[in-house]
């Protein structure tokens, strides 16, 4: 089975700032997809950003973006210019050859005025 | 597009009590899954559904079955709820099995 592991439980953000989310991840396949999701205090999950472990540039979704580094086995998520808005849990999580999501445990982001 | 709907949105549960947790979705996806979500922990996979008629088992499949006799639905039976089995579920859908899972609101259980 594939492990996903978000070491940081919850993080605190001063509005307009930056904030690195650490995922790293231990697979032996040669393929595989990482994604990032949001759920807000509301209960829902949100998809907010996808890489492929083939993909030559991070990828990058509006202020979200993905710093893979595919030897380090990590894909960390970057937010850029934070909001109140952003206040949630943040799931990282890989599908490998079997296609299966497996998830980490998330960490819970707090954006301050 | 309504999306991935679930119902019901909450539901309690007596010990041995038996339920259904109904998933649907309406974007003509062929994949589909149902995840389990406890404190502490991410999302735990349960069953998932490559297209009607095909099932398999994920990492937590004891104590649930599914079925798929059609593209939109995917139902997750408890046939016998434990404790246990207290959580919130999420059922997701995907174009195929390769494509971005998206999730439905999510049914929280207690069973007591």
């Amino acid at each position: 089975a594939q492990k996903i592991t978000q070491t940081q439980p919850g993080m605190f953000v001063q509005e307009k700032e930056a904030v690195t989310l650490d995922c790293t991840y231990d697979t032996s396949d040669p393929s595989y997809g990482l994604f990032w999701y949001k759920q807000p205090s509301s209960g829902e999950m949100i998809f907010l950003i996808y890489q492929g472990s083939y993909d030559q540039q991070n990828a990058t979704e509006g202020r979200y973006s993905l710093n893979f580094q595919k030897a380090r086995k990590s894909a960390n998520l970057v937010i850029s210019a934070s909001q109140l808005g952003d206040s949630a849990m943040y799931f990282c999580a890989m599908r490998g050859n079997d296609y299966k999501l497996s998830f980490g445990a998330g960490t819970t982001v707090t954006v301050r005025a | 597009n309504a999306g991935v709907t679930q119902t019901p949105k909450f539901q309690v549960l007596k010990t041995g009590q038996s339920m259904t947790l109904q998933c649907a979705q309406d974007m003509n996806h062929e994949y589909m899954s149902w995840y389990r979500q406890d404190p502490g922990m991410g999302l735990r996979l349960i069953h998932y559904s490559v297209g009607a008629g095909i099932t398999d088992q994920g990492e937590v499949p004891n104590g649930y079955n599914v079925s798929r006799s059609t593209t939109e639905d995917f139902p997750l039976r408890l046939l016998s709820a434990a404790p246990s089995q207290t959580s919130v579920y999420f059922c997701a859908s995907s174009e195929d099995r390769e494509e971005t899972q998206y999730f439905g609101p999510g049914t929280r259980l207690l069973v007591l």
